[in-house]
């Protein structure tokens, strides 16, 4: 089974513009998370997608957001962005049984710099 | 604010060497806890997920412990390999539809 995919791998952008991030989830998962992490800090969570719902946020501006296609493959998007956006995003999906004891599953990425 | 604690921040040990981490979580709306290790320039890959209090996990060289009423999960590594370099991650769920809340990381280096 093919695994998290997600594009582009990198990315380089300026200050001010924005950016729209892709992600893939494993075949039949119908979760997918969205992960930030920033030199120093520990992975921290920006939101949850099932079956095209926002089920979850974590504590980042409205500048970001996402969504969710009927195939579960998602999408997140930074407006007007800052330098401290640069970052590694992450996205994750969870198998079909919706339980928050699944395993999720990581892709290998995107690494955005703002400059 | 729900606070996850990993230590120590980084470890090096040379090869053969048994090793381990803490990782501490809030006791409370406790619902599961997640190990991942993340090679550099790999994805996170899951190692364990554990719900019940003295929940212990094994998986090769490697095994993890639980303790809910006190907060605080082990992760062990019995004669560490350099292949075993990695961060490894915890990440601790109040049960909130796949939000996992991670620590910074213990980032193990093993010496040949």
């Amino acid at each position: 089974k093919a695994g998290v995919t997600q594009t582009p791998r990198y990315l380089i952008k300026t200050r001010g513009q924005q950016v729209t991030l892709s992600c893939s989830p494993i075949s039949g998962h119908r979760s997918v998370s969205w992960y930030q992490q920033t030199p120093g800090q520990g992975l921290q969570f920006l939101f949850e997608y099932f079956s095209e719902t926002q089920r979850n946020k974590g504590n980042f501006p409205g500048r970001f957001s996402g969504r969710q296609f009927s195939n579960s493959r998602s999408e997140m998007n930074v407006s007007t962005l800052e330098l401290g956006d640069s970052a590694l995003y992450l996205c994750a999906s969870s198998p079909p049984r919706d339980s928050s004891t699944d395993t999720q599953y990581f892709g290998p990425g995107t690494r955005l710099t703002v400059l | 604010i729900l606070n996850v604690e990993q230590s120590p921040q980084s470890l090096h040990v040379q090869e053969g060497d048994s090793t381990n981490f803490t990782c501490s979580f809030p006791s409370s709306n406790f619902y599961a806890l997640h190990w991942y290790r993340w090679e550099t320039a790999k994805s996170p890959e899951a190692l364990f997920v554990m719900t019940l209090n003295g929940d212990e996990k094994k998986k090769g060289r490697i095994s993890a412990t639980l303790n809910t009423k006190e907060g605080y999960s082990y992760l062990y590594i019995k004669g560490s390999q350099p292949e075993d370099s990695a961060t490894y991650l915890c990440a601790f769920s109040t049960g909130g539809y796949n939000k996992l809340i991670f620590g910074a990381g213990t980032r193990l280096a093993v010496h040949p």
